[in-house]
């Protein structure tokens, strides 16, 4: 079984430019999450998603952040326009259900920005 | 506020030998809490998860305890080896049934020949 998978894995863009980031759970798993790890902090909780719906978007730092899930099935994130303060790694989770407790990681798609 | 805490000074052991580390909360009950293994460049791998009613639980060379009085679980790896050296990650749902988990910052485990 395919696990969870996020493109890219690297992006490099200049302050003011769009970025958009993909993640696709393993197939199945209604639950999907964003979360973010910028240097020298801990993995922050970004938006919860179940099925296609915003469940959970408390975590989200703004509002140049724009998550999608079309269908139920793979993400979008969205940063536009990009600030510096944006840089670090963006991790997608999956789990099954709601009761689900485990979630399972991307390996995040590293973003810098100058 | 709600703070989790690993220690953040890297753990050096000797193969062989037990690593044990930490993770403190404060001002939260949680129901469970979770422990992930994250790799240079990967993302957190799920290990274990204990909950507030259980105070031990084991995995082949792992074992996690959970003292909710003392508001802190240790994480145990016995006859340590160099495929342990990571970064472990405590984390939990400060909200029950919210799903959202915050984590610590983890703690670099580097397991020495």
């Amino acid at each position: 079984e395919a696990g969870v998978t996020q493109f890219p894995s690297h992006s490099v863009i200049e302050k003011g430019q769009t970025v958009t980031l993909r993640c696709d759970p393993i197939s199945g798993h209604d639950n999907l999450y964003w979360y973010r790890r910028v240097m020298g902090k801990e993995i922050k909780f970004l938006l919860h998603f179940v099925k296609e719906s915003k469940q959970d978007e408390s975590g989200m730092p703004n509002n140049r952040f724009l998550a999608e899930r079309t269908g139920g099935t793979y993400s979008t994130l969205k940063v536009q326009p990009a600030e510096l303060e944006d840089s670090g790694v963006y991790f997608c989770a999956s789990s099954q259900d709601y009761q689900a407790e485990t979630q399972y990681f991307g390996p995040g798609t590293r973003l810098l920005v100058l | 506020s709600q703070k989790i805490e690993q220690n953040s000074e890297a753990l050096n052991i000797q193969e062989g030998k037990t690593a044990t580390l930490t993770c403190n909360y404060t001002n939260y009950s949680p129901a469970y809490l979770q422990w992930y293994r994250q790799d240079p460049g990967r993302g957190p791998v799920f290990l274990l998860l204990i909950r507030e009613n259980e105070k031990e639980k084991r995995k082949e060379r792992l074992k996690v305890t959970f003292d909710t009085t003392l508001k802190q679980s240790l994480f145990h790896i016995t006859a340590s080896q160099p495929a342990d050296s990571a970064t472990y990650l405590c984390a939990l749902e400060l909200d029950t049934g919210r799903r959202a988990l915050t984590f610590g910052s983890g703690t670099r485990l580097q397991v020495q020949p």
